[in-house]
């Protein structure tokens, strides 16, 4: 069955640093993946998507990778803020479907 | 523009109880989903809807049914709830660019 794997446990950095969060997932042939972040008490905000014949993708301080050979995509935030506090959500998705399954999500800290 | 807009917010149902939940999206968008989010669970998907008049299972359907009333509307019933269904409920839409738009969320407690 189709799997989706992403950190349970929370990645807490320093403000500053990046932070690198990581989505696996089995049985599945995306046509492209994206990523989402989650606040607490609130719905999920789309923030980035990256399509199977694309590698990397930027915007801002974010930054998405993307490899079907290992099944496998990076999240990256750079400079990471307190703001950037939240948990994030992946979501890959097949081109024959209209079925998106997320991953559980990583929760990601950024201390002072 | 509103975005997609469920209710209600907070509901306290008893077991065996039915209830609908309701969501509606002034988007224009085809594609309209239902999730519940458990602590340590993730989004899990309950039912979808690809276009008006249509709907399809996701990953946790039982319990439930849904209604693509027209190409804003799709509903979610739980003829008896039960406490396992005690949960928060998300509805979305997406657009043609493929971009998810979640509501604020259900939350609804059964006991």
């Amino acid at each position: 069955s189709q799997k989706i794997e992403q950190n349970s446990e929370a990645l807490n950095i320093q403000e500053g640093k990046t932070a690198t969060l990581t989505c696996n997932y089995t049985n599945y042939s995306p046509a492209y993946l994206q990523w989402y972040r989650q606040d607490p008490g609130r719905g999920p905000v789309f923030l980035l998507l990256i399509r199977e014949n694309e590698k990397e993708k930027r915007k801002e301080r974010l930054k998405v990778t993307f490899d079907t050979t290992l099944k496998q995509s990076l999240f990256h935030i750079t400079a990471s803020q307190p703001a950037d506090s939240a948990t994030y959500l992946c979501a890959p998705r097949p081109a024959d479907t209209d079925k998106l399954i997320f991953g559980t999500g990583t929760r990601l800290q950024v201390f002072p | 523009n509103a975005g997609v807009t469920q209710t209600p917010k907070f509901q306290v149902l008893k077991t065996g109880q039915s209830m609908t939940l309701q969501c509606a999206q002034d988007m224009n968008h085809n594609s309209m989903y239902w999730y519940r989010q458990d602590p340590g669970m993730g989004l899990r998907l309950i039912y979808y809807s690809a276009s008006e008049g249509t709907t399809d299972k996701g990953e946790v359907p039982n319990g439930y049914n849904v209604s693509r009333l027209n190409k804003r509307e799709f509903s979610l019933r739980l003829e008896s709830a039960a406490p396992s269904q005690t949960s928060v409920y998300f509805c979305a839409s997406r657009d043609t660019g493929n971009t998810i738009y979640f509501g604020e969320g259900s939350w609804l407690t059964v006991v």
